[in-house]
């Protein structure tokens, strides 16, 4: 089956601490992001990445960074510098041509201790 | 700028009512597309409709329909005949032809909830 898969579904950190997100897809999209859900705050954008070694900022992106060797993989790293870790992250790809919606991944729960 | 807004923070119906979930849009584009979500607790958001901006035309899909008007700039969802399985948090989305790599503008998200 098609999709997008995020690894682990449950994390937990301790404080000072670099931690990866995974998300990966066999979609064959071509553009991969990243969401951040806080409580009454909807989906910010991290990162995104329309295609291989290649990405720009979202409007949250300090404290964190990513990576796009492969067309399917697009792993997220919170830093240590990254104030307040603890969220709900989402990991979405699309096709790049036309106007067709994101898919979305089943998400990772970040805690920091 | 690219907004969106869900003035309903949370809604609670009785099961078997209708219930609108109201979505505003802001955009100086005039090609974009806007998209409605549906998430339950699992977490994993779940795409239910999209709609460009030059097709005014409600849509219906069983239980489902979305009122498109430009003149107010709204995208409203109604779910007719409420059900349990119905509640979850429903985000509605913007995306523009102006936006660099496609960005998805999303609201804060209405969360429902439907009473048995």
């Amino acid at each position: 089956d098609g999709g997008i898969t995020q690894s682990p579904k449950y994390l937990f950190r301790k404080e000072g601490q670099n931690v990866t997100l995974s998300c990966e897809q066999n979609l064959n999209h071509d553009a991969m992001y990243w969401y951040r859900q806080d409580p009454g705050q909807g989906l910010r954008l991290i990162y995104y990445s329309q295609i291989v070694n290649d990405f720009q900022k979202g409007d949250i992106a300090e404290g964190y960074s990513v990576s796009r060797e492969k067309k399917e993989s697009f792993p997220l790293t919170v830093t240590s510098a990254q104030k307040n870790p603890t969220a709900f992250y989402l990991c979405a790809s699309r096709t790049r041509q036309g106007w067709n919606e994101q898919f979305f991944g089943p998400g990772t729960r970040l805690t920091v201790l | 700028a690219q907004k969106v807004t869900q003035a309903q923070t949370e809604i609670s119906v009785v099961e078997k009512e209708d219930v609108t979930l109201d979505c505003v849009y802001e955009t100086r584009d005039t090609t974009y597309y806007l998209f409605w979500y549906k998430q339950p607790p699992s977490g994993e958001l779940v795409f239910l409709i999209r709609r460009n901006s030059f097709d005014e035309q409600n849509e219906i899909s069983g239980r489902y329909s979305w009122n498109f008007q430009k003149s107010t700039s709204s995208f409203n969802f109604t779910i007719t005949a409420s059900q349990v399985v119905d509640s979850a948090v429903y985000f509605c989305a913007l995306s523009s032809l102006s936006n660099t790599g496609n960005q998805f503008y999303f609201g804060t998200g209405t969360s429902l909830t439907v009473i048995p």
